[in-house]
Parts: structure tokens; sequence; C-alpha cells
């Protein structure tokens, strides 16, 4: 059985930091695109940021490049998704997703907003 | 960027009814279309890929068509779990988008 869970959303100030987590069991990571989409509170689903297989093919939304970092521990079969310079319209819930580009494995989401 | 609209925004339907959702692309995507299926609170679920594919598990009440820009989903008989939001969603090219999503309410 697939299971992701994320951890690591919190109240964060505009201009702060935080770390997102994704733990992975049943499915490999390095063995699939790993994702992450996320969802302000009320409205739809946006493409946050993948990795591929190898590592090493990365994307980013516009609205995210240069201020989050995806990456993952293969040792843990985990994602991450490092966010720097918080703004508010980043607030949503994120999931981790697997089996990119029409993932059929979700995480239950974790919650960031981004307020003062 | 490759723009995805879905029409209608909001459609209120009756269990046995049958249901149509259309998604249409601002270029051709085919056939790298897929609908995912969201319930408040929770995760959305995937339903169908490359436009007419059905997800495993996903009962055959759900068939997705189309090709070139417009797609459809359709429930050929809704049934009470069927009440929630879809969305569209093309891969064919970076960006991915989603569409804005059609709400699904008991009418």
């Amino acid at each position: 059985q697939v299971q992701l869970v994320e951890s690591g959303g919190a109240l964060v100030r505009p201009g702060g930091s935080l770390r997102l987590s994704c733990v992975v069991s049943g499915l490999t990571v390095r063995e699939h695109y790993m994702a992450w989409i996320r969802q302000a509170p009320g409205k739809g689903l946006e493409w946050v940021s993948y990795i591929g297989r190898s590592g090493r093919t990365l994307y980013y939304a516009d609205s995210v490049k240069g201020r989050f970092t995806i990456s993952r521990d293969t040792a843990r079969n985990s994602v991450y998704l490092q966010m720097n310079n918080l703004r508010p319209e980043d607030a949503a819930v994120y999931y981790c997703v697997a089996r990119v580009p029409a993932p059929d494995y979700w995480g239950q989401g974790t919650l960031v907003t981004v307020s003062s | 960027d490759i723009q995805v609209t879905q029409s209608p925004s909001t459609l209120s339907a009756s269990v046995g009814d049958r249901v149509t959702i259309t998604c249409r692309a601002s270029q051709n995507i085919s056939p790298w279309l897929a609908w995912f299926q969201q319930k408040p609170g929770e995760a959305p679920k995937l339903l169908i890929y490359k436009a007419s594919n059905l997800q495993s598990g996903v009962p055959s009440r759900f068939s997705g068509s189309g090709s070139g820009t417009e797609y459809t989903l359709t429930i050929s008989s809704l049934q009470p779990d069927d009440f929630a939001t879809y969305y569209c969603h093309q891969y064919r090219s970076y960006p991915y988008t989603f569409g804005q999503g059609t709400k699904l309410e008991s009418k």
C-alpha cells in the first residue's frame, strides 16, 4: 500500500522560511517523478515543483522560482520542499504527489499559512 | 502557456442523471489530459488519464473522451458519492495546468 505523509506546514511571517517533508512508503522515490502541488484556500490546483528519477531533472513554477528548492533523500525515501522568502500568496495546502505527470498517489496535504 | 478552461463552473444534477463536464485547451494537447475528483478536505483523486483511460479502481460510470483542444468527462448515472469538484489537467507541455474546477452539486 502506497502512502505519502507530508509534514512541516505552519504559520510563518512574510519573508520567512519553511521546509516541507514527504515520507513515502510502498513506492521508491528514485523510481518515479515526484512533485509538490498546492491549493490555496477555496481555490484550484497549482503545480509548484517536481523532481525526476535521476534527481537532476527539476521543474519550478515561475511563481516560486528562485525561492523554493525541491530535493529528495533516497535513503529515507523522502522528498522535501525548502521554501524561502515566503509571500502571502504562497499560503496553501501543499500536496506531495507521485508518478508525475498524472499523479495517482497523493498525500493528505500540509497547510502553510503566511501572515504577519 | 497552455490555458485550460472548464465548463460549467457549477453543475446541479440529481442521482441517476447523465452528467458531462467540458475542458477546452488553448492549443492541441492530445492526448495529455487527465481528470481528477476532489471532495472537501481530501486530496484529489485521479479518475482518467490520457484523455480516455480509466484509472484502476475507478467505477466504469466515469468515462473520458476528446482530442485536440476539446475534452469531456461523463458520468453515465450519477451516484451520491459523485458530488464533488472535478478538475481537468493538461500535461502536454510545461507549465502543466489545471482547469479552474467544476463543482457538481445536488439539485
